[in-house]
């Protein structure tokens, strides 16, 4: 089955400076790249997405690159405000009826902004 | 706002008590995921609804859970004879279905098995 790995754990970064947040995954079947945003007691929140036919894409501070042949993908952050601070966590799906679409999740990273 | 909603958001039991939780998802969505999370780590998939019909069941889908869509509309999961280790956040998620497949989470069941 599906493995995601992602790192690092924990990253610190001062206001205003980027934040880069790395997962790889293992089934090359896998084509549909999610990234949530989980605060303290709340569920994981969608922020961007990307599919295997994309190798990235933007919405506004935050953006998404994939490398299908390496199967790693990213998130970055730039311009961060402390309200970026909460756990980031990555997940890897395979797309169609026949594989139900399940969500495989990294471990997380606990993002915090120092202002 | 109509996102995804569960309710009770914190359940106190006794190892060996029954609990059911219940999700309502998006309206119109035809898809529902339950997941669970454990402290510090990310959720994992326990099941999957397409409209009223079960087609997916993760391995740690013990026979003590179990879980229903009656009408493909909210959703049930019950836990049978609780244990230390259910303790956890369950989550649920929906997803519009067709060629969407963004899942929408609710704010979770907190589990506490005492």
């Amino acid at each position: 089955g599906e493995n995601v790995e992602q790192h690092p754990s924990t990253l610190s970064v001062q206001e205003g400076d980027s934040a880069v947040i790395k997962c790889t995954y293992s089934d090359s079947a896998s084509n549909y790249f999610p990234w949530y945003k989980q605060e303290l007691g709340k569920g994981p929140q969608l922020i961007i997405d990307i599919r295997s036919n994309v190798g990235e894409k933007k919405d506004q501070r935050i953006a998404v690159t994939l490398n299908k042949t390496a199967k790693h993908f990213s998130l970055h952050i730039t311009e961060t405000q402390p309200e970026d601070s909460a756990v980031y966590f990555c997940a890897a799906s395979s797309l169609g009826m026949e594989y139900g679409n399940k969500l495989v999740f990294g471990a997380g990273t606990i993002l915090r902004v120092k202002s | 706002d109509t996102g995804v909603s569960q309710n009770p958001r914190h359940k106190i039991t006794k190892r060996g008590q029954n609990v059911t939780f219940r999700c309502d998802p998006i309206s119109e969505h035809n898809r529902l995921y339950w997941y669970r999370q454990t402290l510090g780590q990310g959720p994992e998939f326990l099941t999957y609804f397409q409209n009223e019909a079960q087609l997916e069941k993760s391995r740690l889908l013990s026979d003590r859970f179990s879980a229903e869509r009656p009408k493909g509309s909210f959703s049930t999961l019950e836990i049978q004879r609780t244990e230390q280790g259910d303790s956890a956040m369950y989550l649920c998620a929906s997803s519009p279905g067709g060629t969407s497949y963004e899942q929408y989470f609710g704010p979770g069941t907190r589990l506490t098995v005492t």
